[in-house]
């Protein structure tokens, strides 16, 4: 069956390093794959869309690059801040209009 | 701009009672989506819509019912509630579905006790 994991529940680091998140996936052949933020008691924010012939996209500190040969996408934050706390998802979907698929989600703690 | 507005925030229903969840967007967006969230399961998705007058099934739709006679409206109606359907329920919507965003509603936190 389609399987969608995140590496961590919980990620913890020092404020002004880089965080970097993952995402796998197997039994799967995503189009696009999108990583939202949600903060907490608030719904899922829209962050970066990669579609499967990309391998990289940027957006001001974040970075995702996109891996269909290893199944893996990877969320980089760099120059981390405590305001970037909160949970990070990432969203598969296929290429036949089927509705996105969610990670559990990563929790991100950045540490003054 | 509204975006996706959803209510009501929080409710606690008791097992067999019934309640519709409200979800409109004020986007003019064809498709619309209901998922749950159970802490540390991430988002499941129960229903989905591509237009008005078309609705379709996700990945748990059962004990859930849902209509979309409107573009802007697509209400997620729970007939016999039970325990397990305790969740934060969130309403999203998208303009053309492939290769988009979604925008997400605040959510609604439901006890069933």
């Amino acid at each position: 069956s389609q399987k969608i994991e995140q590496n961590s529940e919980a990620l913890n680091i020092q404020e002004g390093k880089t965080a970097t998140l993952t995402c796998n996936y197997t039994n799967y052949s995503p189009a696009y794959l999108q990583w939202y933020r949600q903060d907490p008691g608030r719904g899922p924010v829209f962050l970066l869309l990669i579609r499967e012939n990309e391998k990289e996209k940027r957006k001001e500190r974040l970075k995702v690059t996109f891996d269909t040969t290893l199944k893996q996408s990877l969320f980089h934050i760099t120059a981390s801040q405590p305001a970037d706390s909160a949970t990070y998802l990432c969203a598969l979907e296929g290429s036949g209009n089927t509705p996105l698929v969610f990670g559990k989600g990563t929790r991100l703690s950045v540490i003054a | 701009n509204a975006g996706v507005t959803q209510t009501p925030k929080f409710r606690i229903l008791k097992i067999g009672q019934s309640m519709t969840l409200q979800c409109t967007q004020d986007m003019n967006h064809n498709y619309m989506y209901w998922y749950r969230q159970d802490p540390g399961m991430g988002l499941k998705l129960i229903y989905y819509s591509v237009g008005a007058g078309i609705t379709d099934k996700g990945e748990v739709p059962n004990g859930y019912n849902v209509s979309r006679s409107t573009t802007e409206d697509f209400p997620l109606r729970l007939e016999l509630a039970a325990p397990s359907q305790t969740s934060v329920y969130f309403c999203a919507s998208t303009g053309q579905g492939l290769g988009e965003k979604l925008f997400f509603g605040s959510g609604t936190q439901l006890s069933v006790l």
